[in-house]
């Protein structure tokens, strides 16, 4: 089946570092997300990429489709104690009855004050 | 907040008895996802569905059914429980397949023990 390989699967760092992890398909997607969560949650949205090349930001996240549209990466910059969490990207193709949304195994980022 | 509740939020039954989650929608969106949550696998497509009485088995749809006779409520069944179903389980609905494409909201999840 489709798979997405995620890295790094964890991350401790000290706050204000940037933070960078990446997303890695052998199938193309037509959308990469990026969905962040926190413990006892359900994963919310942080990032939508609709277009290969596409670059976008959201705050302190930036976020890139790869050209090749099989790759995708999240940088997080001067991280704080509130980026603790998970985080999940996902590739999208689109069907006639809805298609799928295939999720990475997460990153695990962990933030010390 | 998407309107989104899952019932039960925590459960613990034996391996072989059945068991429904529900997940209930106040947003009128047309597609309902169900998702497990494994450690080291992420978020796995269960089945999901596009409309009322209209599903579609996603990457680890064994052992389970669904059903949808509203478009508010999206039920998930284990006919017979087992040990290997024991995870977090999460309802997901998304609004449009164009524009929206793959932007989920997602309800709190529902923690299943299979003993």
């Amino acid at each position: 089946g489709q798979q997405l390989n995620q890295s790094p699967q964890s991350m401790f760092i000290q706050e204000g570092e940037d933070v960078s992890m990446n997303c890695t398909s052998s199938s193309i997607f037509n959308t990469w997300l990026w969905y962040k969560q926190e413990p006892g949650e359900g994963p919310v949205l942080l990032i939508a990429l609709y277009k290969a090349g596409e670059l976008t930001s959201n705050g302190r996240l930036t976020a890139q489709f790869g050209i090749t549209r099989k790759d995708s990466f999240l940088n997080i910059s001067a991280s704080i104690p509130s980026d603790v969490g998970i985080y999940f990207c996902a590739g999208f193709r689109g069907g006639n009855q809805g298609g799928k949304l295939i999720f990475g195994q997460g990153t695990e980022l962990s933030v010390k004050p | 907040d998407a309107g989104i509740t899952q019932s039960p939020r925590h459960k613990v039954t034996e391996t072989g008895t059945p068991v429904t989650l529900r997940c209930h929608q106040t947003e009128n969106h047309r597609y309902m996802y169900w998702y497990r949550q494994d450690p080291g696998h992420g978020l796995r497509l269960i089945h999901y569905s596009y409309g009322v009485k209209d599903t579609d088995k996603g990457e680890v749809s064994d052992g389970y059914s669904v059903s949808r006779s509203k478009t508010e409520d999206f039920l998930l069944t284990l006919e017979s429980a087992t040990s290997s179903q024991t995870s977090v389980y999460f309802c997901a609905i998304s609004e449009s397949i164009t524009g929206q494409a793959g932007e989920l909201f997602f309800g709190e999840g529902s923690r299943l023990t299979v003993l």
